[in-house]
């Protein structure tokens, strides 16, 4: 079975500081990866996906990147965090089927920056 | 523009009750829709997928109904439990190029005793 990893679980940060947040995933190749933002009263935001090694696309032009040195690796990463860049980070992977956009969620990483 | 809004924005009901949280999207041309759940500090998990063509599905008490001609979706819980606690987002796929989910904001359930 598929198993989706992130870690760290909660951060707490500067302002300033850098930032590098992992998620892995296990059970599956070639996956498409996700990242998304979860601020507190609002909908999930698409920050960047990848279809793979190597290949990102942003969905919405900020302060942070991403990257994926490897097959089921998917990073994000800021070299100096604001304090807006707080919240709930989500990573997600999925396969496009016939019908479906199916996509599977990791538990998440909360980033408080101070 | 693309859009999925929900209601109620909160709910608290008491335990045994049932419950129905509603989705209405503005997505075109719609794909499929989905409802995840989502329990505080954790990642959404997914309940129920509905392809235009499926109009109502199950998963166990929780049941989803779809009108793709009104573009509502509804969340139907029956005989809740604390358990069911959460946030309920409904999720919109667009039929198009690139891989973009439509999120809602979510419902927050709470069910007390």
């Amino acid at each position: 079975s598929q198993t989706i990893h992130q870690w760290p679980a909660t951060l707490v940060q500067p302002v300033g500081s850098p930032l590098s947040l992992e998620c892995t995933v296990e059970g599956t190749s070639n996956p498409n990866l996700y990242w998304y933002r979860q601020a507190a009263g609002r909908g999930l935001q698409l920050l960047f996906y990848s279809v793979g090694i190597g290949q990102i696309s942003s969905e919405v032009p900020q302060n942070l990147s991403a990257s994926r040195p490897q097959d089921r690796q998917f990073i994000l990463s800021s070299k100096k965090l604001l304090l807006s860049d707080s919240g709930f980070y989500l990573c997600a992977w999925g396969r496009t089927t016939s019908s479906y956009n199916e996509q599977f969620f990791g538990p998440g990483t909360r980033l408080t920056v101070l | 523009k693309n859009q999925v809004e929900q209601s109620p924005q909160s709910l608290i009901i008491l335990e045994g009750k049932n419950c129905t949280l509603q989705c209405n999207y503005t997505v075109s041309p719609f794909s499929n829709l989905r409802w995840y759940k989502q329990d505080t500090g954790r990642g959404p998990v997914s309940l129920t997928i509905m392809t235009f063509s499926e109009n109502t599905k199950s998963n166990g008490r929780y049941t989803a109904t779809l009108d793709a001609d009104t573009k509502q979706s509804s969340l139907h819980i029956t005989a809740s439990q604390l358990s069911d606690s959460a946030s309920y987002i409904c999720v919109v796929s667009a039929r198009q190029a690139g891989t973009a989910l439509i999120f809602g904001k979510g419902t927050t359930l709470s069910v007390s005793s």
